[in-house]
C-alpha cells in the first residue's frame, strides 16, 4: 500500500548544529507522487513548510531543504544550522497529483532545539 | 489570506453518543477535508468534499457522517462515539485543481474525549 515512514522522535539537537529528519515513502498506487513537509509550531496549526512535485527536484523554505529522490523513495528534511525557533513537530506527507483526496502523513517527528 | 475555524475546540461525550464537529473557512476554497489524528500518529483522512453537497469517503469513514451544505462549511458527525476514537480532528481546505498540486490549509483542531 501507500505509506510514509519518518524518523522516530523525539529528536533533540543543539542550536547551530545540523539536522536531518529521514522520510521514506511507498507509493504503490500513485503514478505521480507529490511530496511535502508540514510543520506544527507550539500553539499553532499545521502548515506547509515545503513541497516538491517533480522527482529529482529540491524544495526549500526557512533554511530547510528536501530533495525528492525517486530511486531511494526518500524525501529527507535537512537544515545546516538549526535555531531555537525550529522547535516543532515535522510531518512528511505523500500526495497524488491526480487525486486531491489522497495525502498520506507520516507519524510526525518532534524536534527540540537546545540553546 | 484566510482562516479556518473549528468548533468546539474541546468536545466531551459519552460512549454511544452522537457528536457533531463544525468547520468554517473564508478562503473561498472549493475542497474541504476532515482528518483524524491519534496521539503520536499521522493524520488520516475521514471525508473530503470537492464542492457543496459532494462527499467522498477517505480511509477512515466508517463510524462517521459528513455534511457540506454550503461552500464555506463542512460538518463531521461521530455517529456513536467510542473510547478508542479519542483524537484530534483536523479540518482543512484547498482550491480545486485537477491534475495539479493544491496546498491544504489546516484549522486548529477539535480534541474529542469520550467518557
Amino acid at each position: 500500500g501507500d505509506s510514509v515512514t519518518q524518523t522516530e522522535g523525539p529528536v533533540t539537537v543543539s542550536e547551530s548544529e545540523s539536522l536531518i529528519i529521514n522520510c521514506t515513502y511507498s507509493a504503490t498506487s500513485i503514478a505521480y507522487p507529490n511530496l511535502f513537509w508540514y510543520v506544527r509550531y507550539p500553539g499553532e496549526g499545521l502548515q506547509l513548510l515545503l513541497k516538491v512535485i517533480t522527482a529529482g527536484q529540491k524544495g526549500s523554505s526557512r533554511g530547510f531543504e528536501a530533495t525528492y529522490n525517486k530511486e531511494t523513495t526518500s524525501f529527507h528534511l535537512q537544515k545546516a544550522s538549526v535555531q531555537e525557533s525550529d522547535s516543532a513537530v515535522y510531518y512528511c506527507a505523500l500526495g497524488d497529483r491526480y487525486n486531491q483526496g489522497k495525502l498520506i502523513f507520516g507519524q510526525g517527528t518532534k524536534l527540540s532545539i537546545k540553546p | 489570506g484566510g482562516i479556518i475555524t473549528q468548533t468546539p475546540k474541546f468536545l466531551i461525550g459519552q460512549e454511544g453518543q452522537k457528536l457533531t464537529l463544525k468547520c468554517q473557512q473564508n478562503f473561498n476554497h472549493d475542497t474541504m477535508y476532515w482528518y483524524r489524528q491519534d496521539s503520536g500518529k499521522g493524520l488520516r483522512l475521514i471525508y473530503y468534499s470537492i464542492t457543496e453537497n459532494d462527499l467522498q469517503k477517505g480511509d477512515l469513514s466508517e463510524g462517521y457522517d459528513a455534511s457540506r451544505e454550503k461552500k464555506s462549511s463542512f460538518s463531521l458527525t461521530v455517529t456513536s462515539a467510542q473510547k478508542n476514537e479519542m483524537a484530534v480532528f483536523l479540518c482543512a481546505s484547498s482550491i480545486a485543481r485537477a491534475g495539479g498540486y493544491a496546498e491544504q490549509f489546516f484549522g486548529p483542531g477539535t480534541r474529542l474525549t469520550v467518557l
